[in-house]
């Protein structure tokens, strides 16, 4: 079993639409939780940073962390053709090693 | 926000050769750097990562000997492949950890654009 888990996709959304990504992880020591975006051929972008439990939010993006269930989560509002790239979660336990899990990365396609 | 660059961004060469990719932090220190590795249509693996002034570590199943990094100053790490194979062919990604003080958050690393290595 991966210690991150993100289905892979390809999902598909019409322009406008809420997207919601996700993982799961099974390591409990995660207290770092990060959403990158990468676009094709290019290096990821970092999109959220959340430490811990809790709800964050910055502009059209909410990220989600449920520490009790492993699982977190990433949401697009009114999402954009420019939104389409593949999501990367990542996680990182606490520590000094920086040493990030990447999951798998979702494909989002915002069709207009 | 802070930039990291690389170059170059992409490089082809012969079999054998060697190839030497460098990862710059442009507007902070970065005292931790970090080497990906990223198949397509697959996540990033990392290979290793590197301390200024200190060897690297590396994962499980990468080999040192055949990617060499280099972290000599607080802005520069180079990753160099050694005899580079067709099976090495990939992209090639770096990200940097700042001081304190750098970023919002002392853990937050900071990628590249990506080198993609292929071998002919």
């Amino acid at each position: 079993q991966k210690e991150v888990e993100q289905d892979p996709g390809p999902l598909s959304v019409p322009e406008g639409a809420i997207v919601s990504l996700n993982c799961t992880y099974s390591n409990s020591a995660f207290q770092y939780f990060m959403w990158y975006r990468q676009y094709s051929r290019k290096g990821p972008e970092l999109l959220m940073y959340t430490y811990s439990s809790g709800n964050k939010e910055d502009g059209r993006f909410t990220a989600q962390v449920d520490k009790s269930s492993k699982y977190i989560s990433l949401f697009i509002r009114d999402s954009q053709p420019s939104d389409s790239a593949t999501y990367l979660c990542a996680m990182m336990s606490s520590g000094n090693t920086g040493k990030l899990i990447f999951g798998q990365g979702t494909t989002l396609q915002v069709k207009p | 926000g802070a930039v990291v660059s690389q170059h170059p961004s992409w490089v082809i060469c012969k079999s054998g050769t060697s190839v030497k990719i460098e990862c710059r932090s442009l507007d902070f220190q970065a005292t931790t750097m970090f080497w990906y590795r990223q198949f397509p249509k697959q996540s990033l693996m990392l290979m290793a990562t590197s301390n200024e002034g200190s060897k690297a570590t590396y994962e499980q199943g990468v080999e040192k000997d055949k990617f060499l990094i280099n972290h000599a100053s607080l802005t520069l790490s180079t990753l160099t492949v050694t005899s580079a194979h067709p099976e090495d062919s990939s992209f090639y990604i770096c990200s940097a950890r700042g001081l304190g003080g750098t970023s919002g958050h002392y853990n937050e690393q900071f990628f590249g654009p990506g080198t993609r290595l292929t071998v002919l």
